[in-house]
């Protein structure tokens, strides 16, 4: 099974601020990945589908790179909503990462 | 619109088994792939399998093969998830979601609470 390993586990910045979380595969997913922000008691919302893509509303300032076993999401600005938990998930065998938390510093 | 909308919260003792509910509206129901995700209080995401509601073929993760089972009906457009052996550990959101290439539908999630 494919394990997929999120870091930083923490990320504390300033809104206005540049967030860059990894995401790591534990082998080749080509560009089957996906990117999730999840605010407490509701369902993860979708950002980023296929590596690069963004999904349907999302704000230019959210942003996806990579391919192979290693991607990235980068925040290019942080806005106050944005503090919140993000998740990748491989579309091969489905695996979510662990999660970065991105607080407010 | 697409709706997804799964059954009530449940409690259930160690040992028991749970099944949810998920009925979809607003697209063909057999069109699509109807995935399940769980989340214990404060951990990760969990995807739990998949059904293709067309043919009716499954896919479970690891983690749970063997205690989980994915079905459907197709007349009354709803997918269903039940778990076996029921521990403590398994009280979490489940969620039903309809994946598609570029989109994802998610159900209000059913909370069920394994406690003795």
């Amino acid at each position: 099974e494919i394990v997929l390993t999120q870091s930083p586990a923490t990320l504390s910045l300033s809104p206005g601020e540049r967030a860059t979380l990894s995401c790591r595969a534990s082998q080749s997913v080509s560009s089957y990945l996906a990117w999730y922000q999840q605010k407490p008691g509701q369902a993860p919302r979708l950002l980023i589908y296929d590596a690069s893509n963004r999904a349907t509303g999302i704000p230019a300032r959210f942003s996806g790179s990579g391919s192979g076993t290693d991607f990235t999401l980068t925040i290019s600005s942080l806005e106050p909503e944005d503090f919140a938990v993000y998740y990748c998930q491989q579309r091969s065998s489905y695996t979510f990462g662990q999660g970065t938390k991105l607080e407010i510093k | 619109q697409v709706q997804l909308v799964q059954s009530g919260a449940e409690v259930k003792k160690p040992g028991a088994s749970v099944k949810v509910s998920c009925k979809s509206s607003g697209y063909t129901f057999t069109s699509y792939a109807m995935h399940w995700v769980r989340q214990a209080p404060g951990q990760r995401l969990e995807w739990m399998g998949w059904i293709n509601a067309g043919n009716g073929n499954t896919k479970y993760s690891q983690e749970f093969q063997g205690r989980v089972t994915i079905t459907r009906d197709t007349s009354a457009s709803t997918a269903y998830m039940e778990l076996t052996s029921l521990r403590s550990e398994d009280t979490a959101v489940y969620y039903c979601a309809r994946y598609s290439s570029h989109t994802i539908v998610w159900g209000q999630g059913t909370l069920v609470t394994v406690s003795s």
